[in-house]
């Protein structure tokens, strides 16, 4: 069965700094896809990056990059330069997009940027 | 492009009372789904529809109905509402490529007192 685990509930983080956001899954299926989603204060969930398994260089989007190991099935969020404005909650997701499939998402980490 | 609507955005419900939750996407996707969220926590799926006239339960589907009679609409019917049913509820939808993300509605804050 398919299982996304982040195991880092909470971080907190200088200004400036880069971040690592942790996020293994688990699946047999070798096609499959990861996101990650930033989820603010204010309640909305946020799209920041995609990574196909089939995918051979790492996705990047601005400051988010993905940090993509298959053999240890890890992908996890790096945020460069880290911003105030990137305190929140961050969710790491997989799906395979098949029918009857279901996508699941870890539990989430709640990131903390201190000016 | 209004994307995924939801409405209502807050509700109170009475113990035992019922209501159903709207969710519309205007992106023809086929997939859209319906999630809760505790709080402090993560995303819960409910039920899922990869069509219209084609729905499959997710991880918590007790309490809930759905229905998809149109690719736009999947609204979630809550039936004798308990506090355990206090959540924050997200819509979404996709389309079938792998590569697509799922789009979000706002949000509807539900409280069962």
């Amino acid at each position: 069965a398919q299982k996304i685990t982040q195991t880092q509930p909470g971080m907190f983080v200088q200004e400036k700094e880069a971040v690592t956001l942790d996020c293994t899954y688990d699946t047999s299926d070798p096609s499959y896809g990861l996101f990650w989603y930033k989820q603010p204060s204010s309640g909305e969930m946020i799209f920041l990056i995609y990574q196909g398994s089939y995918d051979q260089q790492n996705a990047t989007e601005g400051r988010y990059s993905l940090n993509f190991q298959k053999a240890r099935k890890s992908a996890n969020l790096v945020i460069s330069a880290s911003q105030l404005g990137d305190s929140a909650m961050y969710f790491c997701a997989m799906t395979l997009r098949k029918r009857d499939d279901k996508i699941i998402f870890g539990k989430g980490t709640r990131l903390h940027i201190l000016p | 492009n209004a994307g995924v609507t939801q409405t209502p955005k807050f509700r109170i419900l009475k113990i035992g009372q019922s209501m159903t939750l709207q969710c519309t996407q205007d992106m023809n996707h086929n997939y859209m789904y319906w999630y809760r969220q505790d709080p402090g926590m993560g995303l819960k799926l409910i039920y899922y529809s990869v069509g219209a006239g084609i729905t499959d339960k997710g991880e918590v589907p007790n309490g809930y109905n759905v229905s998809r009679s149109t690719t736009e609409d999947f609204p979630l019917r809550l039936e004798l509402a308990a506090p355990s049913q206090t959540s924050v509820y997200f819509c979404a939808s996709s389309s079938p490529m792998l590569t697509d993300t799922q789009y979000f509605g706002p949000g509807t804050r539900l409280t069962v007192l």
